[in-house]
């Protein structure tokens, strides 16, 4: 079994800062998904890497397949921002070969 | 509708009884997947269904059923709900070819008393 681990748990910074998530996981993997949840809300996807990096608006995911790491970067943040964000590996096979990390609370004060 | 719908939203149960969970999904997606979700634990696989009349067990499906007898409609079912199973359950879909990317619903917090 894959163990997923996100760092930091909790995260509060002020608006316009560079945030950093990041997550780490043990066994080699196909895919990794970053997904971010609203408060009482739902889940939403918001990157599918498995190499390299990819960029929408001012979110940034990279991931190092070698080192077995994967960051979220967001720039500019905003308190819209605030959410939990989730890290989630796929290794292919099996029901749907996803191992969820614990999740990151990142609150983002005006 | 659009994408997946979840039903109730919220539910307050008493120990014993039967409750279902609906997920329909207007996205013609093969597989299907219910997941609950609870504080330090993240979320966990219930059951799954790769394609309709077909189910399987995930990570923790002990006191849940689940039924697929179309695409549209992934049921969640607790035969005899216990308070250990208060927790907020969120049904997902995925296209069969595309990045693998999961559609959620917007969740189900149930309470059992």
């Amino acid at each position: 079994k894959n163990e997923v681990e996100q760092s930091p748990q909790n995260l509060t910074a002020q608006e316009g800062e560079f945030i950093t998530i990041n997550c780490s996981y043990s066994v080699g993997i196909s895919a990794l998904h970053w997904l971010q949840q609203h408060p009482g809300g739902g889940i939403v996807s918001l990157f599918m890497l498995s190499s390299g990096k990819k960029k929408h608006g001012r979110l940034i995911a990279t991931i190092n397949i070698q080192e077995k790491h994967s960051s979220l970067h967001i720039t500019a943040s905003h308190p819209r921002d605030s959410a939990v964000y989730i890290c989630a590996v796929r290794m292919g096979g099996g029901a749907d070969g996803l191992t969820f990390g614990k999740g990151t609370h990142l609150i983002i004060q005006p | 509708i659009a994408g997946i719908t979840q039903a109730p939203t919220s539910q307050i149960l008493a120990a014993g009884r039967r409750m279902t969970l609906r997920c329909t999904q207007d996205m013609r997606h093969n597989a299907m997947y219910w997941y609950r979700q609870d504080l330090g634990l993240g979320l966990r696989l219930i059951h799954y269904s790769n394609t309709a009349g077909t189910t399987g067990k995930g990570e923790v499906p002990d006191g849940y059923s689940v039924s697929r007898a179309n695409t549209d409609d992934f049921p969640l079912t607790l035969a005899s709900a216990v308070p250990s199973q208060t927790s907020v359950y969120f049904c997902a879909s995925k296209p069969e070819h595309g990045t693998g990317e999961l559609f959620f619903g917007e969740g189900s917090r149930l309470t059992v008393l």
